[in-house]
């Protein structure tokens, strides 16, 4: 079985602050990824890696950046917190095809 | 990139009832893909059709695809409590290597 693990399921955090949101997954895939979900917008990607050292913008990626120094932990990072980034953030992996995602975390910005 | 729409929004059926979903996308498609998400959770994968087939089935599952109109659906037949969840499409471009998801439909089933 795939395991795509996000080090948490809810964080919450204080507006300013830096916030990492961890993944890990044990398949070995190259291709890594950032989602963000909120209500009535569906999945917008954050950032994506298909390799080590490797990252690349999705649609939204301003106020995030991201970290792949090694190829099973691809990193979200939130340099300075705010309000507006209270949402769902899901991490996933993908092969060929198919996409595996972690649980999700739920981070609330105060 | 260009997001795939889903209708219904919301569906809500009795347990027994048949539940469908429909998906529309813009671009030429290599496969398409629909995941389900309980609350609060992550997405899990339930079946994939590539552009080159028509329809697909698995267990209550079945995946009709036209890319002449560049639509596809989920049937999910025989609906169960326990199928209560957020359904989403997601397609494969030709362009792209990306997968774009569609905006879902929550689907509640009552006992």
């Amino acid at each position: 079985d795939v395991k795509v693990t996000q080090s948490s399921r809810y964080l919450v955090k204080r507006t300013g602050e830096k916030v990492f949101l961890e993944c890990v997954q044990d398949m070995d895939h190259e291709n890594m990824f950032w989602y963000r979900q909120d209500p009535g917008l569906g999945l917008r990607l954050i950032y994506f890696s298909y390799d080590v050292k490797m990252k690349e913008k999705g649609d939204i990626p301003e106020g995030y950046s991201v970290s792949r120094e090694k190829k099973e932990r691809f990193s979200l990072i939130l340099e300075s917190a705010s309000t507006n980034q209270t949402s769902m953030y899901l991490c996933a992996i993908r092969g060929v095809d198919e996409a595996f995602f972690g649980q999700g975390t739920r981070l609330t910005v105060v | 990139s260009q997001q795939g729409e889903e209708d219904p929004q919301a569906l809500s059926i009795q347990e027994g009832e048949n539940a469908t979903m429909n998906c529309s996308y813009k671009t030429s498609i290599n496969n398409l893909q629909w995941y389900r998400q309980n609350s609060g959770r992550g997405l899990v994968h339930l079946i994939l059709i590539r552009s080159n087939e028509r329809e697909k089935h698995s267990g209550r599952l079945r995946v009709t695809l036209d890319t002449s109109k560049k639509s596809s659906s989920l049937l999910i037949t025989a609906s169960r409590a326990a199928d209560t969840a957020s359904y989403f499409c997601a397609f494969r471009s030709n362009a792209g290597n990306m997968l774009t998801f569609g905006g879902g439909t929550r689907l509640m089933v009552k006992p």
